[in-house]
């Protein structure tokens, strides 16, 4: 079966940086992404993988080994807006995104 | 440019009746999708379209129906609502298969 892990919850200092990791197994890899979810929100897209090692966006990084199936998300200056689930995603052989339950993460002053 | 909306926002149904949840997209994408979200798992796919006219069913499509007769709106329907379609759902487009998708709001249902 197909199946993405993340951890359920983190908790981090406003300030600080936080890695969310992302483990994966697909039928097939054609892509890994990144989106954040705000509490009642709809996702909005944060960041897109295919080949492997570091994307950089602003504040946000999103890394990723195809071999070892594996990806984190680096969120750098945590601020409060950050409160957020983080979704990993992963599009299969038949290009369809398969989902990660969500990582929530808290920000703490 | 209203992106991807959603109607209705909430609503309450009883088991058995039926309904449609409207989406629409104003950015010209071929790709429609519906999910639905519910707590503790990923989103899970339903039906999606690759175009005006043509429909698939992606991983959950039990008990639901869509259609694309537009090529900017995509109708998610529900004949016979059950409580285990209690969810949250949402729409979302997007260019091509490989490209980011963008969601709507979601439209939360309950079933009773």
């Amino acid at each position: 079966g197909q199946n993405i892990d993340q951890p359920t919850e983190m908790t981090a200092t406003e300030g600080a940086i936080v890695q969310i990791n992302c483990t994966y197994q697909t039928s097939g890899f054609n892509g890994l992404f990144w989106y954040q979810q705000h509490a009642g929100e709809a996702p909005t897209f944060l960041s897109y993988n295919v080949l492997d090692g570091l994307e950089e966006k602003g504040r946000f990084s999103s890394f990723l080994s195809r071999s070892k199936g594996y990806s984190y998300l680096l969120l750098k200056e945590l601020q409060m807006k950050d409160s957020a689930s983080y979704l990993c995603a992963v599009m299969d052989s038949n290009y369809q995104l398969i989902w990660g339950a969500g990582t929530k993460l808290i920000i703490k002053p | 440019n209203a992106g991807v909306t959603q109607t209705p926002k909430f609503r309450v149904l009883k088991t058995g009746q039926s309904m449609t949840l409207l989406c629409a997209q104003d950015m010209n994408h071929e790709y429609m999708y519906w999910y639905r979200q519910d707590p503790g798992m990923g989103l899970r796919l339903i039906h999606y379209s690759v175009g005006e006219g043509t429909t698939a069913k992606g991983e959950v499509p039990d008990g639901y129906n869509v259609s694309r007769l537009k090529k900017q709106n995509f109708l998610l329907g529900l004949e016979s609502a059950a409580p285990s379609q209690t969810s949250v759902y949402f729409c979302a487009s997007g260019r091509d298969y490989q490209e980011t998708q963008y969601f709507g709001p979601g439209t939360r249902l309950l079933v009773l």
